[in-house]
């Protein structure tokens, strides 16, 4: 298994502003995720984070909008862009993959709870 | 496209009852299967991983199904207390090792 810390576990933001999350894996693994979660929604994904190369996004969000970097194998940060209320949500990261893990599985981190003003 | 059925959406229940949860899935080309619990707020703990390959799997008073051909997992909770009181997602792969579909969950309340 994995253990995910995300920083800041939540903040309050100013439209128009940006926010960057911070999560951290215990372990390397092969792949990080981050998903949103809007109230009382499911989860969605918004991106796959690559190591060394360009997120893949999913339909209907944009590296301008989540700008998302990921250094290492244990390290991945979401930037929430110019924020407006729509934005917010509560942001998971989430890992997987590698030596130790069943394939296709993943542990999610604590969360980023956003409320946009 | 993969979509993902989680029935009932909430329920209610005196400590101390069996509960089964339903997940129900449309495609049933899938590697595997994770239940997720979620508390208000919080991030995802999860709970258990059954493979495509595998029926059941057993943590303590949880146990998960998985029937690949009828596109359905239960999770069935025994002796339920107030600490079970959450959401509980399942979630399936869409492919490979790539995103995670979620049910929309069941909400679950335990009173003593």
């Amino acid at each position: 298994s994995a253990v995910i810390s995300q920083k800041p576990s939540r903040d309050i933001c100013q439209r128009g502003t940006s926010l960057t999350i911070q999560c951290q894996v215990d372990s390397q693994v092969t792949m990080m995720f981050w998903y949103r979660q809007q109230p009382g929604q499911s989860l969605t994904l918004i991106a796959t984070a690559n190591q060394g190369s360009e997120a893949t996004y999913e339909s209907g969000f944009v590296i301008d909008k989540f700008p998302i970097s990921r250094p290492n194998l244990t390290f991945s940060t979401l930037t929430v862009s110019n924020m407006s209320p729509e934005d917010s949500s509560i942001y998971l990261c989430s890992g997987g993959g590698g030596a130790g893990f069943s394939y296709n599985e993943q542990f999610f981190g604590p969360g980023t709870r956003l409320t946009v003003l | 496209k993969q979509e993902v059925t989680q029935i009932p959406a909430a329920l209610s229940v005196p400590e101390g009852e069996n509960l089964v949860l339903n997940c129900s899935f449309t495609d049933s080309a899938i590697y595997n299967l994770q239940w997720f619990r979620q508390d208000p707020g919080k991030g995802l703990t999860s709970l258990l991983l059954i493979q495509s390959s595998q029926r059941e799997q057993t943590s303590g008073r949880l146990n998960a199904s998985l029937d690949k051909s009828s596109g359905r997992s239960t999770l069935y909770i025994a002796a339920s207390q107030p600490g079970d009181s959450a959401t509980y997602l399942c979630a399936v792969p869409s492919g490979g090792y790539n995103k995670l579909i979620f049910g929309a969950g069941t909400r679950l309340a335990v009173h003593p």
